[in-house]
């Protein structure tokens, strides 16, 4: 079983400040990555997918970047707000395998 | 919201009883997963299906089983439970096997083993 990592596993920002967590991956056999944001008491809801190395997605306040050849993604939230406030999952989807998700970030923004 | 629906969404069993959960979906989704969230684990496959009848086994399938009948319904079987299988379960669907394709998660249902 691949091995993604996560980091760090959790962190504590005032709101208004922009942070960004890392998710670490076997870069071999990469097809795609996707980033998930998981409310308490909620279901993981997607975010972004990304495959191409160089790619970068936004949504609002939340942007994501993918290096396949060095294996990592960083996900960006800029001017962070209490509804922020989730555990943000990637999962890789490799060739011959189904999902593999990464232990999570939980994000905790303070106001 | 994709149309998918678990239950029951709480369950407290004793070591040693069948449990069975169910997942139910409205979207005519062709694939169909199982997962277990534990702290520090994310989440963990326990099985899949890409369709009717077709299951197969993921990372922790060990004490479990799965069926599908239909295309809706995708059930996961403990045997005989342990308190290693306490955990919240997540099912999730996926309209197809392309790796862009999303997972839709269902609301989870929370297992107690005592």
């Amino acid at each position: 079983i691949l091995n993604v990592e996560q980091s760090p596993q959790s962190l504590h920002v005032q709101e208004g400040d922009s942070t960004n967590f890392t998710c670490s991956f076997p870069s071999s056999n990469f097809y795609a990555l996707h980033w998930y944001r998981w409310e308490t008491a909620k279901s993981p809801e997607a975010l972004f997918v990304m495959t191409l190395n160089g790619d970068e997605k936004k949504k609002g306040r939340i942007s994501a970047t993918l290096n396949t050849k060095e294996g990592y993604s960083y996900l960006y939230i800029k001017g962070s707000q209490p509804e922020d406030s989730a555990t943000y999952l990637c999962a890789l989807y490799y060739y011959g395998q189904n999902f593999v998700f990464g232990p999570g970030t939980r994000l905790s923004v303070l106001p | 919201d994709a149309g998918i629906t678990q239950s029951p969404r709480h369950k407290v069993t004793e070591t040693g009883t069948p449990v069975t959960l169910r997942c139910h979906q409205t979207e005519n989704h062709r694939y169909m997963y199982w997962y277990r969230q534990d702290p520090g684990h994310g989440l963990r496959l326990i099985h899949y299906s890409y369709g009717v009848k077709d299951t197969d086994k993921g990372e922790v399938s060990d004490g479990y089983s799965v069926s599908r009948s239909k295309t809706e319904d995708f059930l996961l079987t403990l045997e005989s439970a342990t308190s290693s299988q306490t955990s919240v379960y997540f099912c999730a669907i996926r309209a197809d096997s392309t790796s862009t394709d999303t997972q839709y998660f269902g609301p989870g249902t929370r297992l107690t083993v005592l």
